[in-house]
C-alpha cells in the first residue's frame, strides 16, 4: 500500500491552461505539505494544511490555491499556468505540526509538471 | 529565518570508503535535524534525525550524522560506501513559523557518486 499516493504522476500541458494534483495519504497523519522542486532539485516548501486547516503559505502566487477536503487528502490547483511552474510537486505528510516532536515527513513520488 | 547549507553539490567516493556529505545549519532555538535521500524519479526517504542527546546519530542503510553544536554542522557519514547509495542527499531542519507551525527547510542537496 502507497503511504502518499499523488495523481498525476505527469501532467503535460499548454501555457494558460489550468491544472489539478491530487494528494491522499493513508497513514493517518494530521498534516500535509505541497513542496516544489525545481529543474536544479531545490525543494521549497509552498503549503501546509493541519486537520484542514491553513498553516503554512508561503510567497507564493495566488494562480495556485491548495484545496483540503478531509485530513487526508490535500489538492493543488494552478490555474493559467506560466512557463516557469514547470517543476516537480511533491505532496507530503507528517503527524504533528509542532511543539518537542521532530516530525518527521513522508513524501509522495511526485508528479511532474511540464509546461510548453 | 533557518537555513541549510550543503556546500558540495557533487561528492564523489570510491566504493568501500568511507564517505561524508556536508550540511551546517542555521535556526533560532534548539535544532531538529534531517537527513533524507532522493533516489531517481522517486520522492525523499528519511534517513535519519537528531533532537537531543548523542551527538552521533544512526540511521538507515547503515548512514549516521554527527551534530556539532559549536560548528552548527550536521554531517552525514557511513563508513563504507556503496554504489546502491548513489542519489540525492538532502539535509534539513525543522523550525516554526510565525504562527507556531514546524516548518522543514530543505538544503540544495548533494549528489552522491560512488564509484565502483
Amino acid at each position: 500500500d502507497t503511504a502518499v499516493s499523488q495523481t498525476p504522476k505527469y501532467l503535460v500541458t499548454q501555457m494558460g491552461n489550468d491544472k489539478s494534483i491530487k494528494c491522499e495519504q493513508n497513514l493517518g497523519h494530521d498534516t500535509m505539505y505541497w513542496y516544489k522542486q525545481d529543474s536544479k532539485k531545490f525543494l521549497k516548501i509552498m503549503f501546509s494544511y493541519n486537520n484542514k486547516e491553513l498553516i503554512i503559505n508561503e510567497t507564493v502566487p495566488n494562480r495556485f490555491s491548495p484545496k483540503s477536503p478531509d485530513k487526508a487528502h490535500l489538492n493543488l490547483h494552478i490555474n493559467s499556468l506560466e512557463l516557469g511552474d514547470s517543476a516537480v510537486y511533491f505532496c507530503a505528510s507528517s503527524q504533528g505540526t509542532g511543539g518537542s516532536g521532530a516530525n518527521v515527513l513522508t513524501f509522495g513520488a511526485g508528479s511532474r509538471l511540464t509546461v510548453l | 529565518a533557518q537555513s541549510v547549507a550543503q556546500p558540495e553539490d557533487q561528492v564523489n567516493v570510491a566504493e568501500g570508503n568511507p564517505l561524508t556529505v556536508k550540511c551546517t545549519y542555521s535556526v533560532s532555538g534548539n535544532p531538529y535535524l534531517f537527513w533524507y535521500v532522493q533516489y531517481p524519479n522517486r520522492g525523499l526517504q528519511f534517513l535519519l534525525k537528531y533532537i537531543t542527546g548523542d551527538n552521533l546519530v544512526k540511521g538507515s542503510y547503515g548512514f549516521e550524522a554527527e551534530f556539532n553544536k559549536s560548528q552548527t554542522s550536521f554531517h552525514l557519514k557511513k563508513p563504507s560506501a556503496l554504489v546502491s547509495d548513489s542519489a540525492l542527499y538532502f539535509c534539513a531542519v525543522r523550525g516554526m513559523n510565525s504562527g507556531g507551525y514546524q516548518k522543514v527547510t530543505f538544503g540544495t542537496g548533494t549528489k552522491l557518486q560512488v564509484i565502483p
